[in-house]
């Protein structure tokens, strides 16, 4: 019974290609995520809903869009790939408020961009 | 902005007793995160602090001085199943709920 859950787990595309990622969570939380995870383990926050609101917007490239169709889903669809998009995107959800510091992350999906 | 600085590799011996330092430069703060992340899984929540003080879960405490803008994780008796790596994550202010994380640092438990 997952908790949060993103597929595909692994992407291998061409460069010029578009894809996407989607993420469910059944914790009944209000705020999702998206980070990266680059080949050096830097994880970094791309896009953060409430309430299928967007609420952050790390100046990420617009090739990257964002869609939560409710407060349970987060889709992330990535336009015209470049090589370097190849990293681990994590969705992560968590109850909103109050912050507690604590997120609850996906198993990830291994995008490798060629 | 925000920076986090930890260390980017500990070594340490089964049953010994490691710390995993942070410092932290931020615009806001609330609190400070760890993390753990075992080599192609996800990251794991181990702790949040959002006072000054240590915070123990089992094996596993962390401390914050937010004066010092400084906090650790501390590991005791380690096993072989904690190599991993481990992450300092800033919450700031704002009701985002957006984690800032540190470069990581990776634990390697020796026999």
């Amino acid at each position: 019974d997952t908790a949060v859950s993103q597929t595909p787990k692994y992407l291998v595309t061409q460069m010029g290609n578009d894809k996407s990622i989607k993420c469910e969570q059944n914790l009944g939380h209000d705020t999702m995520y998206w980070y990266k995870q680059d080949s050096k383990k830097f994880l970094k926050i791309m896009f953060s809903y409430n309430n299928k609101e967007l609420i952050i917007n790390e100046t990420v490239p617009n090739r990257f869009s964002p869609k939560s169709p409710d407060k349970a889903h987060l889709n992330l669809h990535i336009n015209s790939l470049e090589l370097g998009d190849s990293a681990v995107y994590f969705c992560a959800s968590s109850p909103g408020s109050p912050n507690t510091g604590e997120l609850f992350f996906g198993e990830g999906s291994r995008l490798t961009v060629l | 902005g925000q920076s986090l600085e930890q260390p980017s590799e500990v070594t340490a011996v089964e049953g010994a007793i490691v710390q995993i330092n942070c410092t932290y430069q931020t615009s806001g703060f609330y609190g400070l995160s760890w993390y753990q992340q075992h080599d192609g899984g996800a990251p794991t929540f181990l702790s949040y602090n959002a006072l000054d003080g240590l915070e123990e879960t089992g094996r596993f405490s962390s401390f914050l001085s937010r004066s010092d803008s400084y906090g650790y994780l501390l590991l005791q008796e380690l096993q072989m199943k904690d190599s991993a790596s481990y992450f300092c994550a800033v919450l700031g202010s704002g009701n985002t709920g957006k984690l800032i994380f540190g470069q990581g640092t990776t634990l390697q438990v020796k026999p």
